[in-house]
């Protein structure tokens, strides 16, 4: 059974660091086509996609709008993929969920196809308030 | 990249069909045949509904059903059920820079 479990609820000041995982199990990880996405969902507000990591060697892409906001890594050795901020800030408020990323992954240009997310986390809230 | 376009909100009576819309552009929606639909309850993670425009996951009562016509994908429901009331986001792949863009989240409401 493929499972995404992802770390506890946090409360942070502005300005702290944080790194918060996603623990994914029940299937192959080394699969080219199987990725790990993040996606935000600020309060009462719709789903932002954020970015991509594939585990089996940590090939990693951004969102336009999240690149460089904040970094997305992993350790297949522990079968887990983070999401981390360096200084954090109050509109990164909000809940972060992982999901596993159907892909397709070109050799020949060396970009992945996106698919859908077939399973999710069941989120990590964040909360950065001074 | 800005967010696909869904109506706020959709209603329908049990037993009604009704269609969400998620209109976006040549370079997303119109360019790739990989439009998903999510469901999400308040306060749960979201669910995946339909995905590759038309296609319905193992689980997915056959009442829901996937479209698309130019640069817009629509999600339809069909013999609408109390259980169906929950927020609907359509996503999108959007070439190799963007990557996916989400659509802006229907609520719809059974009456």
């Amino acid at each position: 059974e493929v499972q995404l479990v992802q770390s506890g609820a946090e409360v942070k000041k502005p300005g702290e660091s944080l790194k918060i995982s996603c623990n994914y199990s029940g299937y192959s990880f080394i699969n080219i086509n199987y990725w790990i996405a993040w996606v935000r969902q600020m309060p009462g507000k719709g789903l932002e996609w954020m970015g991509i990591i594939y585990p089996g060697d940590s090939d990693t892409r951004y969102s336009p709008s999240f690149q460089g906001q904040v970094t997305i890594s992993a350790d297949n050795s522990i079968s887990t993929a983070y999401l981390q901020w360096s200084s954090l800030k109050a509109s990164d408020t909000a809940m972060y969920y992982c999901a596993r990323q159907i892909a397709y992954y070109n050799i020949l240009t060396g970009h992945p196809t996106l698919y859908h997310l077939d399973y999710w986390g069941q989120g990590t809230l964040v909360t950065v308030s001074s | 990249q800005s967010a696909l376009t869904q109506p706020r909100s959709v209603s329908g009576s049990p037993g009604q069909s009704v269609a969400i819309s998620c209109t976006g552009t040549s370079s997303d929606v119109g360019g790739y045949n990989y439009v998903s639909w999510y469901q999400q309850y308040p306060g749960k993670a979201p669910k995946l509904m339909i995905y590759d425009v038309s296609e319905r996951p193992s689980g997915v009562p056959d009442r829901f059903s996937g479209s698309k016509s130019g640069n817009t994908a629509s999600l339809t429901i069909s013999g609408l059920q109390a259980e169906d009331e929950a927020d609907y986001y359509c996503c999108s792949y959007a070439g190799s820079y963007t990557l996916d863009v989400f659509g802006t989240g229907t609520k719809v409401t059974v009456l």
